[in-house]
């Protein structure tokens, strides 16, 4: 069974631009969890979606924006870069949603960096 | 702002000892833990979880310990090994919420 993936692994933008990153669950999951992991405050939770729906979201401003499609695909969107969202994006997949532990999982992340 | 803190963010350990890595956090709802191990380039791994109705969760080498009380829990890990070099994030979570809250990481280094 494939694992979560995310696309690009790397990117560079430049700060006022907006950036989109992907992520596709494990096959059959239909909960994507979306964090932000940085050297001082760890992984912070940015949101969940499940069937299509936001269910949770994490403290981030409203620069930053997600949606989900009916494959169980995501997306996550950063508008207006600020040097501070350089940092890595992980997102995890689980069947359903609010799940943690061995039933959650991550996949290797996209290294933002804002310039 | 941080409700659950991992105040070292580094420790070194010889193989074969035990390895102890501890986790604060301050939210008294929180009745979920977990440990996720991460390697450079890879997303987090489940390692272990504990829910609140315990105090110690074992598998194999690796044993998380909870106090309820002092809102403090703790990874054991007898024997560390080379292969157990990598980061430790603890996380929990309240039944109500289903968000999951991470520590900021403790990095482990075994040395051969």
């Amino acid at each position: 069974k494939a694992g979560v993936t995310q696309t690009p692994r790397y990117l560079i933008k430049t700060r006022g631009q907006q950036v989109t990153l992907s992520c596709s669950p494990i096959s059959g999951h239909r909960s994507v969890s979306w964090y932000q992991q940085t050297p001082g405050q760890g992984l912070q939770f940015l949101f969940e979606y499940f069937s299509e729906t936001q269910r949770n979201k994490g403290n981030f401003p409203g620069r930053f924006s997600g949606r989900q499609f009916s494959n169980s695909r995501s997306e996550m969107n950063v508008s207006t870069l600020e040097l501070g969202d350089s940092a890595l994006y992980l997102c995890a997949s689980s069947l359903l949603a609010g799940l943690g532990g061995d039933e959650q999982y991550f996949g290797p992340g996209t290294r933002l960096t804002v310039t | 702002d941080q409700q659950v803190k991992q105040n070292s963010p580094s420790l070194s350990v010889q193989e074969g000892r035990i390895s102890i890595l501890n986790c604060d956090y301050t939210n008294s709802m929180f009745d979920y833990f977990l440990w996720y191990k991460k390697y450079p380039a890879e997303g987090p791994t489940f390692l272990i979880s504990i829910s609140s109705i315990k105090d110690k969760n074992e598998d194999g080498r690796f044993t998380v310990f909870l106090n309820k009380s002092a809102k403090h829990l703790s990874l054991h890990i007898v024997p560390s090994q080379p292969g157990d070099s990598a980061v430790y994030f603890c996380a929990a979570s309240a039944q109500t919420g289903n968000q999951f809250y991470f520590g900021t990481g403790t990095s482990l280094t075994v040395i051969p």
